[in-house]
């Protein structure tokens, strides 16, 4: 089985500034697929950005990018220009494509302050 | 095009009761996983079907059992109800069986008393 850590339960940022969550991982695979997902107290999970890991172009949506370190097994989120709305719950995900199976993180509750 | 759907919203039971919580895919997905969202936790795997099939399944317990109907859509049923189980219940849909991506529904949030 994989394990996915998300060492920061609880992160805040002001508006229009930077933040970066953190998420490791451990896995003996050599392909598999990395997300981040946003949970919001609608509770809706929502896809924001993900990461094949044969790529090494780090992936970018937007305002979201990430910082993929393969050899690391790190897979951090940014966002920058923080807004309201990006306040939630963010969830880090590895697929295995061998098990065909997702594992999540236990997330990081992201506070943007006005 | 509509995402996943799910129903109910909120379940309140007992223990020892049984539940159905249901799910309908995103258009044009015939994959569907089931997760539990324990307060405080990231989403846990229950299971997954294709082809009206369980193809993979996570480490739960024979009480919690499921369905894919001809349409894609699915029914998770928990028997004998505890106090643990009492969590946010999510469906993903995804393209296909090994599609890389999932989609979420709303979740249903299931309180056992």
């Amino acid at each position: 089985a994989q394990t996915v850590t998300q060492s920061q339960p609880e992160m805040s940022v002001q508006e229009a500034e930077t933040v970066t969550l953190s998420c490791t991982y451990d896995t003996s695979e050599s392909d598999y697929y990395l997300f981040w997902y946003k949970q919001p107290p609608s509770r809706q999970m929502i896809l924001v950005i993900r990461q094949e890991a044969y790529k090494q172009q780090n992936a970018t949506e937007n305002r979201f990018s990430v910082n993929f370190q393969k050899a690391a097994k790190s897979f951090s989120l940014k966002i920058s220009d923080s807004q309201l709305g990006d306040a939630a719950m963010y969830f880090c995900a590895y697929r295995s494509p061998q098990e065909n199976q997702f594992y999540f993180g236990t997330g990081t509750s992201l506070t943007v302050i006005p | 095009d509509a995402g996943v759907t799910q129903s109910p919203t909120h379940l309140i039971k007992t223990r020892g009761q049984q539940v159905t919580l249901r799910c309908s895919p995103k258009s044009g997905h015939d994959t569907v996983s089931w997760y539990q969202q324990a307060l405080g936790q990231g989403p846990q795997f229950i299971f997954q079907y294709y082809e009206e099939e369980e193809r993979q399944r996570g480490n739960f317990p024979d009480r919690f059992s499921g369905h894919q109907f001809p349409n894609y859509s699915s029914e998770l049923n928990v028997n004998a109800l505890l106090l643990g189980d009492s969590a946010l219940y999510l469906c993903a849909s995804s393209l296909s069986l090994y599609a890389d991506t999932q989609y979420f529904g709303p979740g249903t949030r299931l309180t056992v008393l």
